[in-house]
């Protein structure tokens, strides 16, 4: 057990629908990160946030969004949702801001979003 | 930017036979190198990691050590067991942009036949 639970695990939906993934991370992590796992594009970093601030932003689309709140979880909003978004999305944290020298990063275990 | 590439999988082998999964790096500086597995139904955990140059990370009988002049961190087992199947993942922590950042490389399916 990695102290990264993420909800829901499983979820169904049809295209243009709108879905909230949420996270919660490891006591004391500040850093959450959501990352998407597809076949075709493998392990894609979507997006960074540290402490409530964005902090880095990778391959993400401008139809999903993504906050920190002040207790630290974090949630990813998926709009207008597509067939292609379906996928494995993982959150992950880390005590600081990440991907410091040596720096490790504790992974959930996802929630499946099938896009109908 | 920066990239990881993996030997393709997937990888089939028997109990006890010798494992090796390659993994090579582009970035700039001095990153660090990880190694995270993903089992059936579970997230991605770390392996093993290096921070420098030369040095071997080793956990589990797996090992890798940090090969920059070849830019290479390549995962061994002397003797793989059915429960070592997963996936696995090598990574890199290099910087992009303003913040340091964790590249995964595509994976490698491991399966270990009794």
């Amino acid at each position: 057990d990695s102290g990264v639970t993420q909800t829901p695990k499983h979820l169904i939906t049809a295209t243009g629908q709108r879905v909230t993934l949420r996270c919660s991370p490891r006591s004391g992590d500040l850093s959450v990160y959501w990352y998407q796992q597809s076949l075709d594009q493998g392990l894609q970093f979507l997006i960074q946030y540290y402490n409530g601030e964005e902090r880095a932003k990778g391959n993400i689309l401008e139809r999903f969004s993504a906050q920190q709140f002040p207790d630290l979880h974090s949630e990813l909003n998926l709009s207008s949702l597509e067939l292609g978004d379906s996928a494995l999305y993982f959150c992950a944290s880390s005590v600081a801001t990440g991907g410091e020298i040596g720096g490790e990063l504790f992974f959930g275990e996802g929630s499946r979003l099938t896009v109908l | 930017g920066n990239s990881v590439t993996q030997m393709e999988g997937p990888v089939t082998l028997s109990e006890e036979a010798f494992l090796t999964i390659n993994c090579t790096y582009t970035a700039t500086g001095y990153p660090s190198l990880f190694w995270y597995v993903q089992y059936p139904g579970e997230g991605l955990q770390l392996l093993l990691k290096a921070t420098k140059a030369d040095d071997k990370g080793s956990n589990k009988g797996f090992e890798a050590t940090y090969r920059k002049e070849t830019t290479s961190f390549h995962l061994e087992k002397g003797s793989v067991q059915v429960s070592d199947s997963a996936v696995y993942f090598c990574a890199l922590s290099g910087r992009s942009g303003s913040a340091r950042q964790l590249t995964f490389g595509s994976g490698t399916q491991l399966t270990v036949l009794p």
